[in-house]
């Protein structure tokens, strides 16, 4: 079956550190990828996508890179900020091109980021 | 533009009590998810719907839980009767094309 397997939490970090959180998958097919953010006391949400090999998602200045070789999708940022600090979950959905099928989520890493 | 909506947003009952649980997705979207996240967990999907139909109801529990979606929009599910690891909090989303979108959820505590 899928499954998506991401580095444990929690990830303490300074403010304008480089942030990488590890991502890899097992799927058959062509799975997309998706990073998930859920900051306190709030929902689910979408921070970035991608839905073929190669592929690269961005928004808010974090980027991950579909490897389809390593089956992996590291998030990045270059410089973190308090504000970023939340759980983050890698997730996939096994339907080439888009996520109709239910996800599969990973456990989630808690980032804490200190001033 | 609204996003997915539930109710109650928390939720305490005492073990084998029943309890619902109401999600309104966003407004032309056909797809529609009921996930559970158990603590220090990612979500977990329990059913999906394409309109009124459930396509993907394999991983609920249907010794106790249900759900239904009249009319392809809103949607409830049910758990009868509650049991203590039924604590968690139930995700409902909804897509349109190729993004879910999660609503807040609704905490469960089961004593």
């Amino acid at each position: 079956g899928n499954s998506v397997t991401q580095m444990e939490g929690p990830v303490t970090l300074s403010e304008e550190a480089f942030l990488t959180i590890n991502c890899t998958y097992t799927a058959t097919g062509y799975p997309s990828l998706f990073w998930y953010v859920q900051y306190p006391g709030e929902g689910l949400q979408l921070l970035l996508k991608a839905t073929k090999a190669d592929d690269k998602g961005s928004n808010k200045g974090f980027e991950a890179t579909y490897r389809k070789e390593t089956t992996s999708f590291h998030l990045e940022k270059g410089s973190v900020q308090v504000s970023d600090s939340a759980v983050y979950f890698c997730a996939l959905s096994d339907q080439g091109g888009g996520g109709a099928d239910g996800l599969t989520f990973g456990k989630g890493t808690h980032l804490i980021i200190q001033p | 533009e609204a996003g997915v909506v539930q109710s109650p947003r928390y939720k305490i009952i005492e073990k084998k009590q029943p309890v619902a649980f109401w999600c309104n997705p966003i407004s032309g979207h056909n797809t529609l998810y009921w996930y559970r996240q158990n603590l220090g967990q990612g979500p977990e999907l329990l059913i999906r719907y394409e309109n009124e139909e459930a396509v993907d109801d394999s991983q609920l529990p249907k010794d106790r839980f249900s759900a239904e979606r009249l009319k392809g929009v809103d949607s409830t599910l049910k758990i009868q009767p509650a049991e203590l690891g039924d604590s968690a909090v139930y995700l409902c989303a909804s897509s349109a094309l190729d993004t879910q979108y999660f609503g807040p959820g609704t905490r469960l505590t089961v004593l």
